[in-house]
């Protein structure tokens, strides 16, 4: 079945370790987008790739990096430098402007971040 | 700022009733709307979208209506069922040059009282 897939679900992490939250999509997408959902609040938009090799700084892209070397994957680093990153991150695709894009987002099942 | 928000953080409806979801927009470019349900600890899910040029768009159980004029969206659900219980969030696309990515806001929690 097409869709997207996060991994891990659940990751733990220590102060002042970096973790990489995957993300990989199996839609033929073009464009890949990483949110933040903290408690009791909506989505904001971390970064977002409308292609291959190219990505863009969302609200809150302080602490984050990404990368998009392939069309199917859009890895998203949290960085020691993030402040709070206790959350739960959220990864979609949509068909992008290559496709037609209709604006409509493809959610993944979502990776929970706890900073111990 | 601009912005896209909710008008109640919760709404509570007996079972077989209509609900109605409530949403605010203040980008007059905004071209294209969502809503999405997310239940807990899982990805939004899709259910209705609505493109500016239209004013109503019906779907399963569920009608999108948005009113232009005052910048204001809606989603109705009708014969509300338990399974309808979790966070609706309307989102928009600001459509602004070279930014394609949806802006969401802080959602309803609907809960449905058998």
């Amino acid at each position: 079945d097409g869709g997207i897939t996060q991994s891990p679900k659940y990751l733990f992490r220590k102060e002042g370790q970096n973790v990489t939250l995957s993300c990989e999509q199996n839609l033929n997408h073009d464009a890949m987008y990483w949110y933040r959902q903290d408690p009791g609040q909506g989505l904001r938009l971390i970064y977002y790739s409308q292609i291959v090799n190219d990505f863009q700084k969302g609200d809150i892209a302080e602490g984050y990096s990404v990368s998009r070397e392939k069309k199917e994957s859009f890895p998203l680093t949290v960085t020691s430098a993030q402040k709070n990153p206790t959350a739960f991150y959220l990864c979609a695709s949509s068909s992008g402007l290559a496709g037609g894009d209709t604006g409509e987002l493809f959610f993944g099942e979502g990776s929970r971040l706890t900073v111990l | 700022g601009e912005s896209v928000g909710l008008h109640l953080p919760t709404l509570s409806v007996q079972e077989g009733d209509n609900s109605i979801i409530n949403c605010a927009y203040s980008n007059s470019a905004s071209d294209y709307f969502i809503w999405y349900k997310q239940e807990s600890g899982k990805g939004p899910q899709f259910i209705i979208d609505i493109r500016s040029n239209m004013d109503k768009r019906q779907g399963q159980r569920v009608t999108v209506l948005l009113n232009k004029t005052v910048k204001h969206l809606s989603l109705q659900i009708a014969a509300t069922q338990p399974g309808d219980s979790a966070v609706y969030f309307c989102a928009e696309n600001r459509g602004y040059a070279g930014r394609r990515a949806l802006t969401f806001g802080s959602g309803t929690r609907l809960q449905v009282q058998p």
